[in-house]
């Protein structure tokens, strides 16, 4: 049973370009979540997603930032025109519908240059 | 807003001494987890602990929780080296029972145990 997998798992955008980060949850898992963590510091939620469906983005930027877990594939957390505030290592997270653990993936390091 | 601290920040101490992490966290929640993370690396979960008074242990490391005191402590006996790491705590947001995760986490502690 593979863990969530993340990929890739480094990404250099020069500034302006676009970011698509993906997430494959663990299989059986329903929930995913995406977490940034900047350099020296903790975890930051971002947004929390079932399949079709954003259930709470109340840690995304407004502007730039968007989510989604279609019905079929992976969930893509997309960054339009990055800029260089954006670096940082990008965490997917699942869990089963009890929601009692999450299980994190490799995380994809993102650098804008 | 729920906010957690740890303290300390960075913790540097030689093997085979014990020392302990703590974790204050602001809100009422039932719901604590321990992560360690190495350089570069993703977390790797140690403890869940899910009421109050739980204990769990694992080899050298022992977790407990408080939630009347909304305190959590990390213990650690007879360091050693291995166990060089970013300990992380992260309260759970979104209460028990929510079928969900909404984990807000703690600055970590950097630990180093020299030989």
């Amino acid at each position: 049973n593979a863990g969530v997998m993340q990929n890739p798992r480094h990404l250099v955008r020069r500034r302006g370009q676009e970011a698509r980060l993906r997430c494959s949850p663990m299989k059986g898992h329903s929930h995913v979540y995406w977490y940034r963590q900047l350099p020296e510091e903790g975890l930051k939620f971002m947004v929390y997603l079932q399949k079709e469906n954003i259930i709470d983005e109340s840690g995304m930027p407004k502007e730039r930032f968007s989510a989604e877990f279609p019905k079929e594939g992976p969930s893509i957390l997309r960054i339009q025109q990055v800029v260089r505030g954006d670096s940082a290592a990008y965490f997917c997270a699942s869990s089963d519908s009890r929601g009692l653990e999450a299980f994190f993936g490799q995380g994809t390091r993102l650098t804008v240059v | 807003e729920l906010k957690v601290e740890q303290n300390p920040l960075f913790l540097s101490m030689q093997e085979g001494k014990n020392y302990t992490i703590y974790c204050n966290y602001s809100t009422t929640s039932d719901r604590l987890y321990w992560y360690r993370q190495d350089p570069g690396k993703s977390l790797e979960s140690l403890f869940v602990l899910l009421s109050n008074g739980a204990v769990k242990q694992e080899g050298r490391l022992m977790a407990s929780l408080d939630t009347k005191a909304r305190l959590s402590t990390l213990h650690i006996t007879a360091a050693v080296h291995d166990l060089s790491a970013t300990y992380f705590c992260a309260v759970d947001m979104t209460g028990t029972g929510g079928g969900a995760q909404k984990l807000v986490f703690g600055q970590g502690t950097r630990l180093t145990i020299n030989p």
